[in-house]
């Protein structure tokens, strides 16, 4: 079968502290991956997508990172988090698209 | 300008009763897929549906291309689907850039 899975699944971290996202694949070879966030009560919005291991493609810029170490794992992260970064984060494959259960991220 | 919008915003119905979410396209398609967003924030797939009509369940998706729109028709609505229905399309060459709509709030009540 298969799945995606994110983590952590929660996130309450203070303004400056660094941050990082993960997803793992399991079950689909070679997947386009991809990164999405979502404000309370906003619109999903694509940040990132790679289609091949080393190399990620920004969309939107947020003062955020990814890479993608292997074929089946994607990270998120930053070195310093703003309030702004708040939200929902959600790691996906295609095609066609699927997503993971998300991380909540609540900066303080 | 926005490249997919939904409508209506959001809904309110009573049990039993159908509804019909539009979303409509200003660029061309080649792919689309409907959502659901759980109240929890999780997405669960609905349909992949480059054209024409599918059915699972008591949900129902008809996509024209030409006319760049799709519909999702939700027949004897419960209370369990309440959430928010999003569709999303692939918008650039090679599928890599998806953007989705703002999305229909239903609230399905007893």
């Amino acid at each position: 079968a298969q799945t995606i899975h994110q983590w952590p699944v929660a996130e309450i971290k203070a303004v400056g502290s660094p941050l990082s996202l993960g997803c793992t694949i399991k079950g689909k070879s070679s997947p386009n991956l991809y990164w999405y966030w979502q404000a309370t009560g906003g619109t999903l919005q694509q940040l990132f997508y790679s289609i091949t291991v080393g190399q990620v493609e920004s969309v939107v810029q947020l003062n955020l990172s990814a890479s993608r170490p292997k074929d089946d794992q994607f990270i998120l992260s930053t070195e310093k988090l703003l309030l702004s970064h708040s939200g929902f984060y959600l790691c996906a494959w295609s095609p066609p698209l699927y997503f993971g259960a998300g991380t909540r991220l609540s900066v303080l | 300008g926005q490249q997919v919008q939904q409508s209506p915003a959001s809904l309110v119905l009573q049990e039993g009763e159908n509804a019909e979410l539009q979303c409509n396209f200003s660029t061309s398609l080649n792919s689309m897929q409907w959502f659901y967003q759980r109240p929890g924030g999780s997405l669960v797939s609905l349909f992949y549906n480059p054209s024409g009509t599918k059915h699972s369940g008591r949900l129902t998706s008809t996509t024209v291309i030409k006319e760049r729109r799709s519909s999702l028709h939700i027949s004897s609505s419960q209370t369990t689907d309440s959430g928010t229905y999003l569709c999303a399309l692939p918008v650039n060459t090679g599928n890599y850039k998806y953007v989705f709509g703002a999305g229909t709030r239903l609230k399905v009540i007893a």
